[in-house]
């Protein structure tokens, strides 16, 4: 089984649109994050999420909007999509904040 | 501010040498350290970590890394590389309620 899960795998759609990603961990974990990975590889973290609360929520966008229906669900909601969103985009999960981060296989969207 | 950094964008080794991937850290307090590696078109895999204790900390695939807190550094090595090691890996730092990653060090091995 996997362990944390992402879908689509892969998102192509255009400027202006609205698009989500899901993310889905069945380790047990309370704290789930998404990061955003730029075309140079740079991890940049977005927003953290324990016990199904905010708890980081670095400099980004107020179009990119986390959803935590459960402890095992943390999705990404992107209003009004622009061509510098465009990266790859990573859930991952931990147990406990200190502990290591499992990560999913990530979402590569695509804005033209 | 927790920080961590990765001197090296890219390292290149041939196969059965030893390799060495650098990371030094900025922290306050007793720093929580951690290696992944990224292979292409994957998520990050996490391979160790250095909460306390022993220095040198053993990992998966036959990593290691060594705790060193008077040149606050945390390499990554492994005795010899393989091909099947040619990846990216990052260094990270825990920081309260989250972890920071470094840039990256992409590791080429070389048959």
């Amino acid at each position: 089984d996997t362990a944390v899960s992402q879908t689509p795998k892969y998102l192509v759609t255009q400027m202006g649109n609205d698009k989500s990603i899901k993310c889905e961990q069945n380790l047990g974990h309370d704290t789930m994050y998404w990061y955003k990975q730029d075309s140079k590889k740079f991890l940049k973290i977005m927003f953290s999420y324990n016990n199904k609360e905010l708890i980081i929520n670095e400099t980004v966008p107020n179009r990119f909007s986390p959803k935590s229906p459960d402890k095992a669900h943390l999705n990404l909601h992107i209003n009004s999509l622009e061509l510098g969103d465009s990266a790859v985009y990573f859930c991952a999960s931990s147990q406990k904040v200190t502990y290591e981060q499992y990560f999913g296989p990530g979402t590569r969207l695509t804005v033209t | 501010a927790q920080s961590v950094a990765q001197p090296e964008d890219q390292v290149n080794v041939a196969e059965g040498n030893p390799l060495t991937v650098k990371c030094t850290y900025s922290v306050s307090g007793n720093p929580y350290l951690f290696w992944y590696v990224q292979y292409p078109n994957r998520g990050l895999q996490f391979l160790l970590k250095y909460i306390t204790g022993d220095n040198l900390v053993k990992g998966s695939y036959g990593f290691e890394a060594e705790f060193n807190k008077s040149q606050t550094s945390f390499h990554l090595k492994k005795p010899s590389a393989l091909v099947s090691d040619s990846a990216l890996y990052f260094c990270a730092v825990r920081r309260i309620n989250d972890m920071r990653f470094g840039a990256g060090t992409r590791l080429t091995v070389k048959p």
